[in-house]
This record gives structure tokens, sequence and C-alpha cells, in this order.
């Protein structure tokens, strides 16, 4: 089955399940979103990203969906395993200023459960 | 990521006392950056340097000050530690190419700073 979280900061699931964690984002003008792990002591890494003129983009059991009109990016993960206990983050960016940096989310905490 | 370290991993200093965080990176990025990590949230930005001679305050540089020494290294100073200031502190590296769109981040294992 899957889990499905809101945008909460814990998300708990069994081994095998699909997990989904939700980002909302802020800014209407952000035209590139990537998506990190940090596992515990470690600094975050990067798992995938998406521009904003896709609305799907999968990776190796990762799968992040954009949804603009509603300023919402999920990052589903299939066959939840335990090494995938971690807490994940979504950044928004802007392609064409010249920033040159992320404004990250607070994170989800997800748990995998044997 | 080891193309990314940082020094101290770990460090416990005193009120008032003057630190200073190293990072270098073999990646040959032109970008750094320094964060905050409280517990339970997400990374606020401090500082970050597009290249040696550009610096730029993030959302919480008070406290702080910065030294990008050659492209490889930024080093992040706390003048007179504070008790809030006690996080763990990430460097990161990015390399945004000319026509590329990414900025894809590149994280050093943080260090833990505790002021007392």
């Amino acid at each position: 089955g899957e889990s499905v979280g809101l945008h909460l900061p814990t998300l708990s699931v069994q081994e095998g399940d699909n997990s989904i964690i939700n980002c909302a984002y802020s800014n209407s003008a952000s035209d590139y979103f990537i998506w990190y792990k940090q596992e515990s002591g470690k600094g975050p890494q990067f798992i995938i990203d998406i521009r904003s003129n896709m609305d799907k983009r999968q990776g190796q059991r990762v799968t992040v969906l954009l949804n603009k009109t509603v300023k919402h990016l999920s990052l589903q993960i299939a066959a939840t395993q335990p090494g995938d206990s971690a807490v994940y983050f979504c950044a928004e960016n802007i392609k064409w200023t010249n920033a040159g940096k992320s404004t990250f989310g607070d994170g989800t905490t997800l748990t995998v459960k044997p | 990521d080891a193309d990314v370290t940082q020094t101290p991993r770990n460090r416990i200093t005193k009120t008032g006392k003057r630190i200073m965080l190293e990072c270098s990176q073999t990646k040959g990025h032109d970008r750094m950056y320094w964060y905050r990590q409280d517990p339970g949230l997400g990374l606020q930005l401090i500082y970050y340097s597009f290249d040696v001679k550009d610096i730029n305050k993030g959302e919480i540089s008070d406290g702080y000050s910065v030294s990008r020494q050659a492209q490889a290294k930024f080093s992040l100073s706390l003048e007179s530690a504070i008790p809030n200031q006690t996080a763990l502190y990430f460097c990161a590296t990015s390399d945004r190419t000319s026509g590329r769109t990414t900025d894809t981040q590149y994280f050093g294992p943080g260090t833990r700073l505790t002021v007392l």
C-alpha cells in the first residue's frame, strides 16, 4: 500500500510500501526544484531534480511530481527500504536570477519499519 | 561526500571565544555556501560566495563572517561565540556553468558546534 503524507514533519511506512513525501513551495517564480536526502550524521545528498517545464521525472525507485498550479512538489519512493530512512528536504531555485542559491523546506523525517 | 571536507567535525567552546570552521573542496566548483541547521529544522543560509571576489550575506549572517581564501576554500568565523549559535554547520558547493540551469549543491559532512 501507499503512505501519503500531507506536509508533515514525520512519515512512518512499512518496508516494501511506497512512500510519498510532500512539499509546498512559496515562490511562484521558482523554476528548478531539488530533493535532498539527509541521513543521520551526514550532510544532505542530491536525490533528484525537476525543472518547471516538466511535471514528472523518474529516477531509480524515485519519482518527483511538480504541480505548479498549486505550488506543490512530491517525492515518491517505490518499495521503501530501511536505507531510505532519513530526513528529506525539498529546495526551490530561480534560474534567471543570479542568486544562485536554493531555499530549503523544513524537511520530512521518513522512518521505515521492518 | 569526500569531495567537500569540513574541519573540525566537532567543537565545544565557551561563550565569547572566536571560532573558525573551515571548508575545502576538490570539485572545482566556483560557488560555496555556509548553512546552519538547528535540531528538527531545515537549512538556513549564512553566507555564500560565487567566486573568490564575491561574498554575499544570507538569511542569518549576523554574528558570523566568512573568508574565501581560494576557489577551493571557504571559512566561517564566529567572532564571539554565543550559546544560541550551537548548531550543526554545513558547507556546500555548486557549479553553475554558463548556459546550464541546474544548481545542485554538494554538502560536506557537517561540523557540530556547541557553545557553552
